[in-house]
């Protein structure tokens, strides 16, 4: 099947600093990303749908300000938490979908990045 | 929003029993799909059933689907130690751009 990555996996960071977190698909191209989190023992929540070359729609209650999501190309999506807190500490989870809608609903996901903000 | 409920929330079975997941919905779909993540890891992609279709099969799962109660089951048969996961079920709403609602998961363990 297809294949996306993450990058990095882990990350560690201070309170105030912004972290980047890299979303690519591997081996096809894919018109839409989302990006979604995940609190420990909970399911995951959709944060937003990126399409490549236009603006993230952001799920309601998620601030836009503050998950700053960029898709580039149509291989890259990009999602930065600015000025990170605590609980901001999540797992975060991109996916990638191949077609327009109605074409191709199977979401390829990636393997996660771990947050910490201490 | 979250629209989708699973039930149990957690299942211990000996290796070998047949798990069975439940999961319900609320709106109409397009098509309703089976994700497996174990811990701290992604998401891996289980089978999809559409509207349309009752039952289908993969390897050792069996999923139903009955769009008059808004409900899904997935059957995993003859369990192994390697299916100790989590399960969620996933709903793609009908029109918009098929956003995924995930349900809240099933954590299953298969006892050796």
């Amino acid at each position: 099947g297809a294949v996306v990555s993450q990058h990095p996996s882990r990350v560690i960071c201070k309170s105030g600093t912004s972290v980047k977190i890299e979303c690519r698909s591997l081996d096809f191209q894919a018109t839409t990303m989302f990006w979604y989190r995940q609190f420990p023992k909970q399911s995951l929540m959709l944060m937003a749908t990126s399409n490549e070359g236009s603006k993230a729609t952001y799920e309601q209650g998620v601030e836009k300000d503050k998950f700053l999501i960029n898709h580039a190309s149509l291989t890259l999506s990009t999602l930065t938490v600015t000025s990170a807190h605590p609980e901001d500490s999540s797992f975060y989870i991109c996916s990638a979908r191949v077609g327009p809608n109605g074409v191709q609903v199977t979401q390829y996901f990636g393997p996660g990045t771990r947050l910490l903000v201490l | 929003s979250q629209q989708g409920e699973e039930d149990p929330q957690a299942l211990s079975i000996q290796e070998g029993e047949n798990a069975t997941m439940n999961c319900s919905y609320k709106t109409s779909i397009n098509n309703l799909q089976w994700y497996r993540q174990n811990s701290g890891r992604g998401l891996v992609h289980l089978i999809l059933i559409r509207s349309n279709e009752r039952e289908k099969h993969s390897g050792r799962l069996r999923v139903t689907l009955d769009t008059s109660k808004k409900s899904s089951s997935l059957l995993i048969t003859a369990s192994r130690a390697a299916d100790t996961a989590s399960y969620f079920c996933a709903t793609d709403g009908i029109g918009g751009a098929q956003k995924l609602v995930f349900g809240q998961g099933t954590r299953l363990t298969i006892n050796p």
